[in-house]
């Protein structure tokens, strides 16, 4: 089982470029998250998807967006990156939105910008 | 809204030690608690989960919390540490109601290191 995938593994980005962090499930699950996690700071919710064709603002949601691209799929975007955006973002899903469900997360992506 | 605290960032202990982390919260709703670990370059998993009922909830691998409602807090311990339970841990609720229903908020973390 893949459970949650996420592409790059790593990536390095000079100051303005834009990219896309892609995050696949296959585990049939309703709802998906994007974190970013820096030291210190815990895990902080940038944008999460209660269901298909549906996402919201986390805590930190400024200089990204998010495209539910399916039920499966669920990207962020960084339009423009900035130095403040160095973190390891993390993409999780939970079968729905039901709080006492468990979250499943994947290896994280590892960004620097430059 | 809710909110998470990890009381301490770092807890070095030794092998075979008791170890306690420490974690509260705050709520305008009821919640559902966690505890995630995360080795080395991995992602997070589930440790443990308090949902209802008994106050204490075990891990397969040795570890326990205690829900406490009148301190809002959900300490994880274990009686013995091995080595291999160098990590990060993560105390996260999950609110069960309002408008931040479902939403998975997680403390700063703590990085145990045991040392042999």
């Amino acid at each position: 089982n893949a459970g949650v995938t996420q592409t790059p593994k790593f990536q390095v980005l000079k100051t303005g470029q834009s990219m896309t962090l892609q995050c696949a499930q296959d585990m049939n699950h309703n709802s998906m998250y994007w974190y970013r996690q820096d030291p210190g700071m815990g895990l902080r919710l940038i944008y999460y998807s209660a269901s298909e064709g549906t996402t919201d603002k986390g805590e930190v949601p400024n200089g990204y967006n998010v495209s539910r691209l399916n039920k499966r799929e669920f990207s962020l975007r960084l339009e423009s990156a900035a130095p403040s955006q160095t973190s390891v973002y993390f993409c999780a899903s939970r079968i729905d939105r039901v709080p006492n469900t468990e979250a499943f997360f994947g290896q994280g992506t590892r960004l620097t910008v430059v | 809204a809710q909110s998470v605290t990890q009381l301490d960032s770092q807890v070095p202990v030794f092998e075979e030690a008791p170890v306690e982390l420490r974690c509260n919260y705050s709520s305008s709703v009821s919640v559902y608690l966690f505890w995630y670990v995360q080795y080395p370059n991995q992602g997070l998993q589930l440790l443990l989960k308090y949902l209802s009922g008994s106050t204490l909830v075990e891990s397969i691998n040795g570890f326990e919390a205690e829900f406490n409602k009148s301190q809002t807090s959900f300490h994880l311990r274990k009686p013995s540490v091995h080595i291999s339970d160098t990590a990060e841990y993560f105390c996260a609720v999950s609110a069960a109601g309002g408008t931040s229903y479902g939403k998975l908020t997680f403390g700063q973390g703590t990085i145990l290191t045991v040392h042999p």
